[in-house]
């Protein structure tokens, strides 16, 4: 199983463009979230969703956007890049059933750098 | 709200000696806590989570909720043990999700 993956892993971007970042898994887990992770910071929470057609925001969801369509993927869509959105940006996922002590699986990460 | 806080942003060890990674967090419910490793050019994974009171790697934590810390320990460092490592809190939210709260890390660095 390759888990959690994630295209592309680096990416500049020019102010005001956009793009989507792709975030898939394979163990048929309910739960995925995005995460943002600015250097010398924790990762915060963009957005997450629970199953295909329900998705909530985190802690940091200005300027992102994002759809589940299926449970397999949760892209991610910046609309208006900004400089402030230069991070790397982590996909993860778990069950949803067992509890809040089950363990999210990553992605290796995209590197997003905004000029 | 939840905080998680790791206060050393770099701790360098000698190869042998006794590890211990601080992590301290606020939450006015029962927390659950993880603790994640992130080893050069590897994704971000699971190391240990407080309700399986397991040792991984060496690697040991105890949830203190008097003093409310989930500090991590190993009594002799080992070289791959190079890495950096989050605390993470899991708290539940309106639709049973369980976010994550992530400290902002520890950079262990292993001194042969």
């Amino acid at each position: 199983n390759a888990g959690v993956t994630q295209t592309p892993k680096f990416r500049i971007l020019k102010i005001g463009q956009s793009m989507t970042l792709q975030c898939t898994q394979d163990m048929n887990h309910n739960y995925m979230y995005w995460y943002r992770q600015d250097p010398g910071m924790g990762l915060k929470l963009i957005y997450y969703s629970v199953g295909a057609g329900i998705t909530d925001k985190g802690e940091v969801p200005n300027g992102y956007n994002v759809s589940r369509s299926t449970t397999e993927d949760f892209p991610l869509r910046l609309e208006l890049a900004a400089p402030s959105q230069t991070s790397v940006y982590f996909c993860a996922s778990n069950p949803g059933w067992g509890g809040s002590n089950q363990p999210q699986h990553f992605g290796d990460g995209t590197r997003l750098s905004i000029l | 709200a939840q905080r998680v806080t790791q206060p050393e942003k770099l701790l360098s060890v000698f190869k042998g000696a006794p590890v211990e990674l601080k992590c301290n967090y606020s939450y006015s419910g029962s927390p659950e806590l993880f603790w994640y490793v992130q080893y050069s050019r590897q994704r971000l994974q699971l190391l240990l989570r407080h309700i399986s009171r397991e040792s991984i790697k060496g690697f040991t934590a105890d949830l203190n909720k008097g003093e409310t810390s989930f500090h991590l320990k190993k009594p002799f460092a080992q070289e791959e043990d190079s890495a950096m490592y989050y605390c993470a809190l899991s708290r539940g939210s309106g639709a049973g999700s369980y976010q994550l709260t992530f400290g902002k890390g520890t950079k262990l660095s292993v001194i042969p």
